[in-house]
């Protein structure tokens, strides 16, 4: 069974620093989507990340995968106000349905 | 395009009342999906369909059931709520499997059962 683990669960940072989210999963998968939620609105597709070594970047953020090592994550470079949401990664699973990750809740401070 | 809609977007039911969720979708998608949200957990797959007249089950599919009637409408209905049920259930859409379609998403239905 496919297992999807994000740390850190809650992060609290100060705008203009960098700083990773990490999506670590159980079993092979070679396909891993990133999803943004904004308090009590719905989900919004980030990234899909479809082979090992993928990168996607749209503005500072920047979502890789190493399938190898079972993990991806997103980086967040120079953190503005407007990127505080929870964030999911999402994997695909052997019965080619997504299993998520718990999130991350990311409050950014000016 | 209006996306994905959800009906109703609030519900407040006692235990043991029933009730049905509507989601529609207007992008001609073939496969559509009902999750649950729970604090502190990532949204869980309760049943889903592949295509109109097709349902199947998902990872907590107990004490609901679905229809796909038509193309565009997945239902889920609640026939015997319990507080266990209290959750924001959204319903998602797709061209075609998980494996390479993004998931599009409605708004949330937020249920409290009594």
């Amino acid at each position: 069974e496919l297992k999807v683990e994000q740390n850190p669960l809650f992060l609290s940072m100060q705008e203009g620093k960098n700083y990773t989210i990490y999506c670590n999963y159980s079993t092979t998968s070679d396909r891993l989507y990133w999803y943004r939620q904004d308090p009590g609105k719905s989900l919004e597709s980030l990234f899909v990340l479809l082979s090992n070594g993928a990168v996607k970047q749209e503005g500072r953020l920047m979502a890789s995968l190493d399938t190898k090592a079972r993990l991806s994550t997103l980086h967040i470079t120079a953190a503005v106000h407007d990127l505080s949401a929870t964030y999911f990664c999402a994997v695909v699973d052997s019965n080619y349905q997504l299993i998520w990750g718990a999130g991350t809740k990311l409050i950014i401070k000016p | 395009n209006a996306g994905v809609t959800q009906t109703p977007k609030f519900r407040v039911l006692k235990t043991g009342q029933s009730m049905t969720l509507l989601c529609a979708q207007d992008m001609n998608h073939e496969y559509m999906y009902w999750y649950r949200q729970d604090p502190g957990m990532g949204l869980r797959l309760i049943h889903y369909s592949v295509g109109e007249g097709t349902t199947a089950k998902g990872e907590v599919p107990d004490g609901y059931n679905v229809s796909r009637l038509k193309k565009q409408n997945f239902l889920l209905g609640l026939e015997s709520a319990a507080p266990s049920q209290t959750s924001v259930y959204f319903c998602a859409s797709s061209s075609g499997p998980p494996s390479y379609n993004e998931q599009f998403f409605g708004p949330g239905t937020r249920l409290t059962v009594l």
